[in-house]
């Protein structure tokens, strides 16, 4: 069975500071990955998918994510945060229905 | 575009009661697939529907039930609720094919039972 791990709960960060929020899978077949974001009191929102060909991945606002097979990783970052960027982040992996990760809160601090 | 749209926003039940969540998809889509949100968690995958029939099930006793309309639109049913029923339900539209497909979500109902 496929699964999806984030392994922090809460990152907080200054503003303008880089971030990484870390994600692993757990996926015998191959794999199509996303990253959502939820701002409070909405739903989801896709921020970027891999599904094949290069292995970076970046979204509109400035985020990217690089699939790393060997280490099973779709970690996702960003090299400067915005107060805006505060939400909470699901790794997702397609099963093929969406498999989500715990979630990771970031805060980030003016 | 209105994008998905969910009813009712939010909800209040007692234990035992029924209770149905209505979506409507993003024009132009078929698929719709339900999820449960609980407090502090990732979504949860319910079940999908698509050309009127459940063609995926996660892993959610019978209480929960569903239906998809000619007009795409679904429904979620949820009988017999229990305290840890309460969550956000989540809607999420797409087409039918297309691992790599984006599935659009709804703002979600949330569901309180008492």
């Amino acid at each position: 069975a496929q699964s999806v791990t984030q392994l922090d709960s809460q990152v907080p960060v200054f503003e303008e500071a880089p971030v990484e929020l870390r994600c692993n899978y757990s996926s015998s077949v191959s794999v199509y990955l996303f990253w959502y974001v939820q701002y409070p009191n909405q739903g989801l929102q896709l921020l970027l998918k891999y599904l094949s060909g290069s292995t970076l991945v970046e979204s509109i606002n400035g985020f990217e994510a690089e699939f790393n097979k060997s280490q099973t990783s779709f970690h996702l970052r960003k090299p400067s945060v915005h107060i805006s960027d505060t939400a909470e982040y699901f790794c997702a992996v397609r099963a093929p229905e969406l498999i989500f990760g715990t979630g990771t809160r970031l805060q980030v601090f003016p | 575009d209105a994008g998905v749209t969910q009813s009712p926003t939010h909800l209040i039940k007692t234990r035992g009661q029924q209770v149905t969540l209505r979506c409507s998809p993003k024009s132009g889509h078929d698929t719709v697939s339900w999820y449960q949100q609980a407090l502090g968690q990732g979504p949860q995958f319910i079940f999908q529907y698509y050309e009127e029939e459940e063609r995926q099930r996660g892993n959610f006793p019978d209480r929960f039930s569903g239906h998809q309309f000619p007009n795409y639109s679904s429904e979620l049913n949820v009988n017999a609720l229990l305290l840890g029923d309460s969550a956000l339900y989540l809607c999420a539209s797409t087409n039918w094919g297309g691992a790599g497909n984006e599935q659009f979500f709804g703002p979600g109902t949330r569901l309180t039972v008492l």
